[in-house]
């Protein structure tokens, strides 16, 4: 079936560094792919997605590309800065738009 | 206002009674999920729906119980909580069309 692996977490990073999140799948097809960041004692909220192979989604300095040959999701971030500190999920809608499955999540901690 | 509406945002009761969490929309979405987050787990599939007539079981479907009363309402009942339930709950909905799915703040559910 569909599923989503993503990196464990945590991770530790001094502001400015530069930020990698591993993200696979495994899907029939050709699913949808998101990240969602959750902070602090709040829900879950879209940061980006890509619907489609070599599409590149991005949002507040956060990319991700969509690349299906080695069915990955990878997130980046140039510079973090302590507000990105959050839970940061790979997700993933199946063909049929009817599955949404998640990654375990990957905790970040951006210290000044 | 908000878009997806949880009730209530925290909750502690014991060891077999009843409880119902409560999730309202205004987003017009036909689609509507109940997860629960547990620490290391990531998010994990109660029930969904995709319409008033509609449901369907998830990963972890065992012990819950749902009803879709409109399209914009969706409860989750705990017939009898155990301590193992304990942990955030959290309401989702989404469109077919967009994809990605828009998330209520929470609720925090302890059973002692």
């Amino acid at each position: 079936g569909d599923s989503v692996t993503q990196m464990e977490g945590p991770v530790t990073l001094s502001e400015e560094a530069f930020l990698t999140i591993n993200c696979t799948y495994t899907a029939t097809g050709y699913p949808s792919l998101f990240w969602y960041v959750q902070y602090p004692g709040e829900g879950l909220q879209l940061l980006l997605k890509a619907t489609k192979a070599d599409d590149k989604g991005s949002n507040k300095g956060f990319e991700a590309t969509y690349r299906k040959e080695t069915t990955s999701f990878h997130l980046e971030k140039g510079s973090v800065q302590v507000s990105d500190s959050a839970v940061y999920f790979c997700a993933l809608s199946s063909l049929t738009g009817n599955q949404f499955y998640f990654g375990t999540g990957t905790s970040l901690t951006v210290i000044p | 206002d908000a878009d997806v509406t949880q009730t209530p945002r925290n909750r502690i009761t014991k060891t077999g009674k009843r409880i119902m969490l409560e999730c309202s929309q205004t987003k017009g979405h036909d689609r509507m999920y109940w997860y629960r987050q547990d620490p290391g787990l990531g998010l994990r599939l109660i029930y969904y729906s995709f319409d008033v007539k509609d449901i369907n079981k998830g990963e972890i479907s065992d012990g819950y119980s749902v009803s879709r009363q409109a399209q914009a309402k969706f409860s989750l009942s705990l017939e009898s909580a155990i301590p193992n339930q304990t942990a955030l709950y959290f309401c989702a909905t989404s469109d077919l069309l967009r994809g990605e799915q828009f998330f209520g703040p929470g609720t925090r559910l302890t059973v002692l």
